[in-house]
């Protein structure tokens, strides 16, 4: 089945350092891949998404690139600022149900401090 | 717009009893979905509807679970006996149709004493 491996432990970035939050996937065919963020006392957002290999997913400064090669989607922000403190979740739909359930990550919870 | 919405925030019962959960998805949305979420990891797949049709079901729906979509508006969630177990945040999300975003009520959450 389609499952989602995201790094493990909260992450812990002073304000503008660089963010890495890696993310691999297992799943037949081609999935679509998202980053979804949760902050505190909200519900889910997506926060960008890519259909495709090699399709870039950007917002808000984040990035993330589809490598099929390596069944990887990690997620990359160059300056991290407090506000991006948050749990940050890693999901695929499947191939052969897209647009259906969703397969999410454990989580990483990011905090930035000043 | 104002977003999915999702009632109650909080339920507190005793374990056996039944409890029911509300979920009003965007309007114009022809999908829902419900999802449990356990504290520190990601959401789980429950069941989603297209309109009024429940599509599909995980396994993790037991027969003391059952999710309705009666006019493909709302949609509700009840746990029948609940058990200690069940405590979790239970999400609702909707969407306009196949292959498009899903997004995501503020969430129930359900503890079980």
């Amino acid at each position: 089945g389609n499952s989602v491996t995201q790094m493990e432990g909260p992450v812990t970035l002073s304000e503008e350092a660089f963010l890495t939050i890696n993310c691999t996937y297992t799943a037949t065919g081609y999935p679509s891949l998202f980053w979804y963020v949760q902050y505190p006392g909200e519900g889910l957002q997506l926060l960008l998404k890519a259909t495709k290999a090699d399709d870039k997913g950007s917002n808000k400064g984040f990035e993330a690139t589809y490598r099929k090669e390596t069944t990887s989607f990690h997620l990359e922000k160059g300056s991290v600022q407090v506000s991006d403190s948050a749990v940050y979740f890693c999901a695929l739909s499947g191939e052969e149900t897209s647009g259906s359930r969703l397969t999410f990550g454990e989580g990483t919870q990011l905090t930035v401090n000043p | 717009d104002t977003g999915v919405s999702q009632n109650p925030r909080h339920k507190i019962t005793k374990r056996g009893q039944n409890v029911t959960f509300r979920c009003d998805p965007i309007s114009e949305h022809n999908r829902l979905y419900w999802y449990r979420q356990t504290l520190g990891q990601g959401p789980e797949f429950l069941t989603y509807f297209q309109n009024e049709a429940q599509l599909e079901k995980s396994r993790l729906l037991s027969d003391r679970f059952s999710a309705e979509r009666p006019k493909g508006s709302f949609s509700t969630l009840e746990i029948q006996r609940t058990e200690q177990g069940d405590s979790a945040m239970y999400l609702c999300a909707s969407s306009l149709n196949r292959g498009y975003e899903q997004y995501f009520g503020p969430g129930t959450r359900l503890t079980v004493t």
